[in-house]
């Protein structure tokens, strides 16, 4: 079974202050890797996606993340935030191969921006 | 490209009332949708995955005749909440799979937001 970490429910970071939000994953093969984004009462929008490849993905907006094999993670990062960025985060999985791509989520986690 | 959209955005339902939501994929066709609840500040949980032309397949722990889905279309999936109560207030979203598509990709709509008075 897959399971996702994602450390830290709440990151908060200054206007123009690194950006990094981390997830963990659990599964016997390496999974294809999503990081989505959620503003209040919204669905969810595709950051980036690892799937194959070159292991530094990146997306819009400015982010991008990094998959280490090594330290099954995948976490998310942007050189300077700003303050459109607060939302909440969301790590998610899926296997690969087989028919049915179901995605396992993270915990999710807040970004806040301070001006 | 790959829009999905859900109607209505927001429901206000008496207690033992049903509720239909709709999910569409305004410029693709998708033989997977799923669907999704979001409880307030917590992560989505998948309720079940919605086929074209055959029955959903529903997580463990979801009443499958509670919640009815019917993916009718390879553009609409439809989830029926019977007999609503309280405790089914929530955020539903779903998401679509384009049968042309990776098979990994899901694009998802904007929520329904379920309040059950």
């Amino acid at each position: 079974a897959q399971s996702v970490t994602q450390l830290g429910s709440h990151v908060s970071v200054s206007e123009g202050a690194l950006v990094l939000l981390r997830c963990n994953y659990s599964s016997s093969v390496p999974p294809y890797l999503f990081w989505y984004v959620q503003y209040p009462n919204q669905g969810l929008q595709l950051l980036l996606k690892y799937t194959t490849g070159a292991t530094l993905v990146k997306g819009i907006n400015g982010f991008e993340a990094e998959f280490k094999k090594s330290e099954t993670s995948f976490h998310l990062t942007k050189p300077s935030a700003h303050m459109s960025d607060a939302a909440e985060y969301f790590c998610a999985v899926s296997p690969r191969g087989g028919s049915n791509y179901k995605l396992t989520f993270g915990k999710g986690t807040l970004l806040t921006v301070n001006p | 490209g790959a829009v999905v959209s859900q109607h209505p955005s927001r429901v206000i339902c008496k207690s033992g009332t049903s509720v239909k939501i709709e999910c569409r994929s305004l410029d693709f066709q998708a033989t997977t949708m799923f669907w999704y609840r979001q409880f307030p500040k917590q992560s989505l949980m998948l309720m079940a995955t919605s086929n074209e032309g055959s029955k959903a397949t529903y997580e463990q722990g979801v009443e499958k005749d509670k919640f009815l889905i019917n993916h009718a279309s390879l553009t609409l999936s439809t989830l029926t909440v019977t007999s609503a109560h309280p405790e089914d207030s929530s955020f539903y979203i779903c998401s679509a799979n384009p049968s042309a598509g990776s098979s990994y990709e899901q694009y998802f709509g904007p929520g329904t937001r379920l309040t059950v008075t």
